[in-house]
């Protein structure tokens, strides 16, 4: 089943601009997650935000989360080449936090 | 150490072939996790043992076969797979539940091609 949507789907942009991608999903969460994958590796957590934040900072990143619209956005400041990967929004479907299902990501380029 | 490891990089198998795929971690999680994840999609839960029993199974085909033989190790056994079967398979692990705040680490995938 698919939680989580993200859009836009794929997003090119120049160094130093900066990337937003959205994420919605269907269920309530008691939080979100965001995660990076550069190609064909493994996941990197960036940030989580619980559903009672509405917003949260971690270095050049800010996460957004809005509950009553079901949707969170993730804004990468000053995007750099190596900012370059696939970004996934990430709910847990249980209380343990463990039956995750991802959305289906936004492919971000970032161009020198 | 706040690595999880997966053993083999890459696998080529044969359908009527056995093999498995091997996932270490040693933070002291005791929640561990397969996911699979075709080109372009997102990853797709599994499995997931919690304190080495199984925990959550996504009505995956019984080709592929978890087993948790403690809490660092997790194996997936695959046999008599299909083509479509070919993808990236995760492994990750967490901290134990403690609310629903647990956030994942990933290996760096095993990439399987089934001929």
């Amino acid at each position: 089943s698919q939680q989580g949507e993200e859009d836009p789907q794929a997003l090119s942009i120049q160094e130093g601009e900066n990337a937003t991608m959205n994420c919605s999903y269907k269920t309530s969460i008691n939080n979100l997650q965001w995660y990076r994958q550069n190609s064909g590796r493994g996941l990197v957590h960036l940030i989580l935000i619980r559903s009672n934040e509405r917003e949260k900072h971690s270095g050049r990143l800010r996460v957004t989360l809005d509950t009553s619209k079901k949707s969170s956005s993730l804004l990468i400041t000053a995007s750099r080449a190596a900012d370059t990967a696939s970004y996934f929004c990430a709910t847990a479907l249980d209380n343990y936090g463990q039956n995750f299902v991802f959305g289906p990501g936004t492919r971000l380029s970032v161009l020198p | 150490d706040t690595e999880v490891t997966q053993t083999p990089k890459h696998l080529v198998m044969g359908m009527t072939n056995k093999k498995s795929l091997k996932c270490e971690q040693h933070m002291g999680h005791r929640a561990m996790y397969w996911y699979k994840q075709k080109a372009k999609k997102p990853p797709e839960l599994m499995f997931v043992y919690s304190y080495e029993k199984l925990s959550i199974n996504e009505s995956v085909p019984s080709r592929f076969s978890p087993e948790c033989p403690n809490s660092s190790l997790l194996n997936l056994h695959l046999h008599a797979l299909q083509p479509e079967d070919s993808a990236l398979y995760l492994c990750a692990s967490s901290q134990p539940p403690r609310g629903s705040y647990n956030e994942q680490f990933f290996g760096p995938g095993t990439r399987l091609t089934v001929l």
